[in-house]
Order: C-alpha cells, then structure tokens, then sequence
C-alpha cells in the first residue's frame, strides 16, 4: 500500500459526459503528479500541483482540468468525454516538488462507451 | 519532443538468472533518472533511482548503470524470481517539475 487513495476504482460513462477523479496524497506529501496510462501509450505525464499551486503541465487536454485543495487531496476533471480518452488515471504524490520519487495510487479505470 | 525510450518491449528470462532492462533517454539534460515496476492491476511502484552525477547504483538485487555519454540507462535484476514479471519503466527528470516515463518494458520470468 503506497498511501495514496484514488476514488472510484472504476467509472463507466458515455461519451459527452463530465467525471470528476480524487486522489489523496499520502500524509505529508505536498505534490500531487496525475498521468494518464493507455494501452498504445505508456503513462502520460498530465500536471502537477505542489501545496496548492499548479507547478508543471504535460499533455493535457484542454477538456481536462485539475486542482488541489488546502487539505492537499486532489481531483482531476475530465469533461466533454470521448471515447479515445477510456484509460487508467493513476495520481502519485511526493514530499518535494522536484526531482524525487513518486508513490502511485492504485488507479481509477475510466471505461467511456 | 520529449521522449524516453526502451529498446525491448518484452523480455523472458529463466526464473534465477539475472535480467538486464535497457532504455534510452533523448533530453542530455536530464538529471534524474527513475526506475518503476509495475504489477498487473497495481500502480506504478518505485524501484531505484540515479542522479546524473553517478554512473552506477545498487540496491537489493538491483542495480542502475547510467551512461550519459550515449544517453542510456539500464536496469539489472540478480537472480530473477517469478515476483519480479511486471512491467518495468524508465523515467527522467530535467531538474523541472515533471516526470517523463518510457513505454515499458514487460519482463516474464519462467520457472
């Protein structure tokens, strides 16, 4: 068990839809990373947050969003959803900001049909 | 534009030999390097890692070497047991903020 708790485990939606995906960090750590694992991809760095604050982006869609909240757990946005973006969202958290391993959920598998 | 690379997508070994995972890196300005392992079904979970300023690192059974002259990395498992199928990633850090990971490496381990 790495100590962070992503919910829910699994979502099935439609396409057009909005979800929201929650992480919580483990205790203590202030940067939350999300990515995107698909199976012709490997996992995608999207955006990070350190204590609060948006502190990097990688290839994240415009139809997603992110943000962390004073109590450090996060939530990833993801609307207006097609069916290219079914995936597993992992979210990792880390102590520092930079350069410094990251401690993975368990995924939330997102199926949009 | 950013990229970390692995050059086998799969390897099999024989449950007790040592396993040797490659990747490439293409940022010369990376300076941090990650190796995670990831089970089926399981998040990615750390393994080792190496800063640019070390060509090699151990760690119970496992060891890092780092070859910035060509951009390279690689991963070697000592005496490979079946716990060890998963699959394995590379990933660097340029000093930024964010993570890249390579596409993996499946490793399947026979008994």
């Amino acid at each position: 068990d790495s100590g962070v708790t992503q919910t829910p485990k699994h979502l099935i939606t439609a396409t057009g839809q909005r979800v929201t995906l929650r992480c919580s960090p483990r205790s203590g750590d202030l940067s939350v990373y999300w990515y995107q694992q698909s199976l012709d991809q490997g996992l995608q760095f999207l955006i990070q947050y350190y204590n609060g604050e948006e502190r990097a982006k990688g290839n994240i869609l415009e139809r997603f969003s992110a943000q962390q909240f004073p109590d450090l757990h996060s939530e990833l946005n993801l609307s207006s959803l097609e069916l290219g973006d079914s995936a597993l969202y992992f979210c990792a958290s880390s102590p520092r900001s930079e350069n410094t391993e990251a401690f993975f959920g368990q995924g939330t598998r997102l199926t949009v049909v | 534009g950013e990229s970390v690379g692995l050059h086998l997508p799969t390897l099999s070994v024989q449950e007790g030999d040592n396993s040797i995972i490659n990747c490439a890196y293409s940022n010369s300005a990376s300076d941090y390097f990650i190796w995670y392992k990831q089970e089926s079904g399981k998040g990615p979970q750390f393994i080792i890692d190496i800063r640019s300023n070390m060509d090699k690192r151990q760690g119970q059974r496992v060891t890092v070497l780092l070859n910035k002259t060509v951009k390279h990395l690689s991963l070697q498992i000592a005496a490979t047991q079946p716990g060890d199928s998963a699959v394995y990633f590379c990933a660097e850090n340029t000093g930024g903020f964010k993570t890249i990971f390579g596409a993996g490496t499946r490793l399947f381990v026979k008994a």
